[in-house]
């Protein structure tokens, strides 16, 4: 069946790197762009990050732009992100979706069981 | 960026009740917007996307309307399973941007 499963997730401290895994089976990771999305405690839904089905146009939330960087190996069926300078801020868990296009726009129709993000000290 | 606006933001309702959440955005997006519904602890699920399409599996007392800048879920007979939170999408523009939420409680 269709699934991704993140890992990665962990306590770190304010200032340093972590980097998230997403890895899909049951489908065709190379025909689906990517998102990760985050969830802060008791908070809403906050989008975080895109890439396209060819690893192509990544595109970030302000919040992390020039801290995150999205990535995938689609040899590997795997979506990554590598998150630097973290903050208190971005305590969460991170949850990556698919983009599946229905009626000519973007879904997200397939999430992951998300990770979860504690920074720090 | 576009801005989503959910009301209300939490609601109680008994099983059997009719159940309409509201959600707005702060410019025309036509009809790119979806619906999710996500569970305690769980990763929220697509119900309805281009406002009013009924993701495969939903069942079909879920329905969704509007265009532009105002848009409705409806739940026609509210079922114990759909006690969680429901958000909006709009799709339109990057970054493809949620609302806040609305809680459905007991």
């Amino acid at each position: 069946q269709e699934q991704m499963v993140e890992s990665g997730g962990a306590v770190v401290q304010p200032g340093k790197s972590l980097r998230l895994s997403c890895e899909a089976s049951g489908f065709i990771f190379s025909g689906h762009g990517m998102h990760w999305v985050r969830q802060a405690p008791g908070a809403g839904l906050e989008w975080v990050a895109l890439i396209w089905f060819d690893g192509t146009k990544p595109d970030y939330a302000d919040s992390v732009k020039g801290r995150f960087t999205i990535s995938r190996d689609n040899t590997k069926n795997t979506l990554y992100l590598q998150m630097n300078f973290l903050r208190a801020e971005d305590t969460a868990v991170y949850y990556c979706a698919r983009d599946t296009w229905r009626d000519g726009h973007t879904t997200f129709d397939k999430w992951g069981q998300g990770t979860l993000v504690t920074v720090s000290s | 960026d576009i801005e989503m606006t959910q009301s209300p933001s939490s609601l109680s309702a008994s099983v059997g009740d009719r159940v309409t959440i509201t959600c707005r955005a702060s410019q025309s997006i036509s009809r790119y917007l979806n619906w999710y519904q996500q569970k305690e602890g769980k990763a929220p699920r697509l119900l309805i996307y281009v406002a009013s399409s009924l993701e495969s599996g939903v069942p079909p007392r879920f329905s969704g309307s509007g265009s532009g800048t105002d848009f409705t879920l409806t739940i026609s007979s509210l079922q114990p399973e759909d006690f969680a939170t429901y958000y909006c999408q709009q799709t339109y523009s990057a970054p493809p941007a949620f609302g806040g939420g609305t809680k459905v409680e007991i």
